[in-house]
């Protein structure tokens, strides 16, 4: 089962920043927070993954909270080709086979 | 960063019948998965496979539906077999990045059996 709660479904006007939620509230000391979406009919594409430190690339930023148990993606100017399905996953990491999607949010970005 | 090529990208199969879907890495891996979308669901994983030993499936997949076959470093085959409608879905693969932990997807089969 997924370990972590998303909610279903957010709207954000383009060039408006994005803020997505996420609650890992049993998240354990070795394991990272990862964002992926999914682009309609591809397959999940990685975003940012943070252990406790706020981390940002050129695609987002992710910001944790001091205790972990829940974070938000950011996407700063969010357009149109940032709808998607956007999963928040908690994991080990490299090689296991701890990969759990959950149900994530739906992201419609609107002219 | 890793590239995988999945075949085919979609097939319409008769009921009954099996389908193996291919999945080629373009470097060394030790670790591939394999990933079920069902229509307007989220990812559920299959099975994971390492090279040279037997995969490992999670609960509610069996060997005998759903054989693996993982050959070398840079490939794997995952097989539907005797497809039933419920089968429809986009089958993934998936690999990891390396060092830099993150995980790859393939762009997926997608599958309908009639």
């Amino acid at each position: 089962d997924a370990k972590t709660t998303q909610p279903p479904s957010m709207d954000c006007a383009e060039g408006r920043a994005a803020n997505l939620p996420c609650n890992h509230s049993t998240i354990s000391g070795n394991e990272y927070v990862y964002w992926y979406r999914q682009i309609h009919s591809q397959g999940p594409q990685y975003i940012i993954h943070g252990l406790k430190n706020n981390e940002t690339n050129e695609m987002a930023s992710l910001i944790i909270t001091e205790d972990r148990k829940s974070s938000t993606l950011i996407l700063p100017h969010a357009t149109l080709r940032d709808t998607a399905v956007y999963y928040c996953i908690v994991r080990v990491g490299y090689n296991n086979n701890d990969m759990r999607f959950g149900a994530g949010t739906r992201l419609t970005v609107k002219p | 960063s890793a590239v995988i090529s999945q075949k085919p990208s979609r097939d319409i199969c008769q009921r009954g019948t099996s389908l193996t879907i291919q999945c080629q890495v373009d470097s060394q891996v030790t670790m591939m998965f394999w990933y079920r979308q069902q229509p307007g669901q989220s990812l559920t994983l299959i099975a994971t496979a390492n090279q040279g030993s037997e995969a490992t499936y999670e609960s509610g997949f069996v060997i005998d539906k759903f054989p693996i076959s993982r050959p070398n470093l840079t490939f794997s085959t995952l097989t539907v077999s005797n497809m039933s409608p419920e089968d429809s879905s986009i089958y993934l693969c998936s690999v990891e990045g390396g060092v830099t932990t993150e995980a790859f997807f393939g762009q997926g089969t997608r599958l309908t059996v009639v």
